[in-house]
């Protein structure tokens, strides 16, 4: 039971770059979350999405692109990588939309 | 965890001991409430939830306690492992249009000693 899995777990990029964080869950969970955990600032929410196409923006949207064309699957994008979107993030799942499951995280660097 | 840092609350106990996290949240609107722990360089495990419609809840070796009138809650852990060392941080959530959107504390580093 692979749960929820991110890839890639590591990425450097450099500015102006587009990069996508994959987030896969086996759970078929309905509610996915993308979240960035920085020093002094906690885990924040980016965006979130409560079924295949639909999709909400979180406390911290700016700078990102997400899609939902299948339950499973919720990959984030940058469109154009700035130095302050380097950090750590997380997707989670759940089916209540409260009890939130994590993945392992990504950490991301951008140059 | 990410958050590991000079101005992040920790907690030193030894092996054995009970240990108590305290958090307080700022929104009298929130009605569900979460802790998790992350381990270095893992994601958040979820550890407990609790509703508002109740004050106390019990799992495995935890309980957390919601009082609502300080807008004040609190994970105890009986019997503290090495293993339990990690970071801990408290949700809550509010009910409407913020449904499902965790906000998230800043986190308790917890130090178990053998």
């Amino acid at each position: 039971d692979a749960g929820i899995t991110q890839s890639p777990r590591y990425k450097i990029t450099e500015t102006g770059r587009q990069v996508t964080l994959m987030c896969h869950q086996t759970w078929s969970h309905s509610y996915m979350f993308w979240y960035r955990q920085d020093l002094g600032h906690g885990l924040r929410l980016i965006y979130y999405s409560a079924a295949a196409d639909i999709t909400d923006k979180g406390e911290v949207p700016d700078g990102y692109v997400v899609s939902r064309s299948k339950t499973e699957n919720f990959p984030l994008t940058l469109e154009s990588a700035t130095r302050s979107q380097t950090s750590v993030y997380f997707c989670a799942s759940s089916e209540s939309a409260r009890r939130q499951f994590f993945g392992p995280g990504t950490r991301l660097t951008v140059l | 965890g990410e958050n590991v840092g000079l101005h992040l609350p920790t907690l030193s106990v030894q092996e054995g001991d009970n240990s108590i996290i305290n958090c307080a949240y700022s929104n009298s609107a929130s009605d569900y409430f979460i802790w998790y722990k992350q381990e270095s360089g893992k994601g958040p495990q979820f550890i407990i939830d609790i509703r508002s419609n109740m004050d106390k809840r019990q799992g495995q070796r935890v309980t957390v306690l919601l009082n609502k009138t300080v807008k004040h809650l609190s994970l105890q852990i009986a019997a503290t492992q090495p293993g339990d060392s990690a970071v801990y941080f408290c949700a809550e959530n509010a009910g409407g249009t913020s449904y499902g959107k965790l906000t998230f504390g800043q986190g308790t580093i917890l130090t178990v000693h053998p």
